[in-house]
């Protein structure tokens, strides 16, 4: 596609409910990265990607947190159990494996809600 | 471990006139590529302009030009004839490659004042 691609825009969770957030990245782009934006912050990385491969998740804040990427294109994030701090918008990038300046380009991100 | 500081929650500037936005950066290695991204109410990351640790010249990008000092590790986004549009949260990062994730400053909201 022509960009990256996140749903849903927007969701709202009861506490304890699990969720599943998706990611389309680019056509050909081989990196992934999700991240997550308290309200009045800046994105801070969860885990990333090359294809299916995770090379780091050190930034998931817990185990109730999993992502995959089963094909090396779509990725989803799951949360289990919500708990009211992950609300948060949770912003999916996707890169060129190539030169730096070749950059990131980030969906429009999912903002979930846990009541 | 890299780390972005920008030490300004909040910036006003006039409709038309110029603004500096700030940000130091921290880091041990010697290739990097520093990015400013703008982020609107409606929440998309919209990149702006990018400047390698190797290269010269600072970047420019239209109105906007980052003003590069390597040896004070600044990087700051210079945004000439303000429009009221570039209100904004804008956030300064930096990568040492292409495949590597992006570490973000706290950002600056940037509002234009007609």
């Amino acid at each position: 596609g022509a960009g990256v691609s996140q749903s849903p825009r927007y969701k709202v969770a009861k506490r304890g409910q699990d969720v599943a957030l998706r990611c389309d990245p680019i056509s050909g782009h081989v990196s992934l990265f999700w991240y997550q934006q308290a309200l009045g912050q800046g994105p801070e990385f969860l885990t990333y990607f090359q294809n299916e491969a995770q090379l780091d998740k050190s930034g998931l804040p817990s185990d109730r947190f999993f992502a995959e990427r089963p094909e090396g294109s779509v990725s989803t994030l799951k949360i289990q159990r919500t708990q009211q701090e992950d609300s948060a918008v949770y912003l999916c990038a996707s890169s060129f494996t190539g030169p730096i300046n070749y950059g990131y380009t980030f969906g429009s991100g999912t903002r979930l809600t846990v009541v | 471990a890299q780390k972005i500081t920008q030490t300004q929650p909040g910036m006003f500037v006039q409709e038309k006139e110029a603004v500096t936005l700030d940000c130091t950066y921290d880091t041990s290695d010697q290739s990097y590529g520093l990015f400013w991204y703008k982020q609107p109410s409606s929440g998309e990351m919209i990149f702006l302009i990018y400047q390698g640790s190797y290269d010269e010249q600072n970047a420019t990008e239209g109105r906007y030009s980052l003003n590069f000092q390597k040896a004070r590790k600044s990087a700051n986004l210079v945004i000439s004839a303000s429009q009221l549009g570039d209100s904004a949260m804008y956030f300064c990062a930096m990568s040492d490659s292409g495949n590597t994730p992006l570490v973000f400053g706290k950002g600056t909201r940037l509002s234009v004042i007609a």
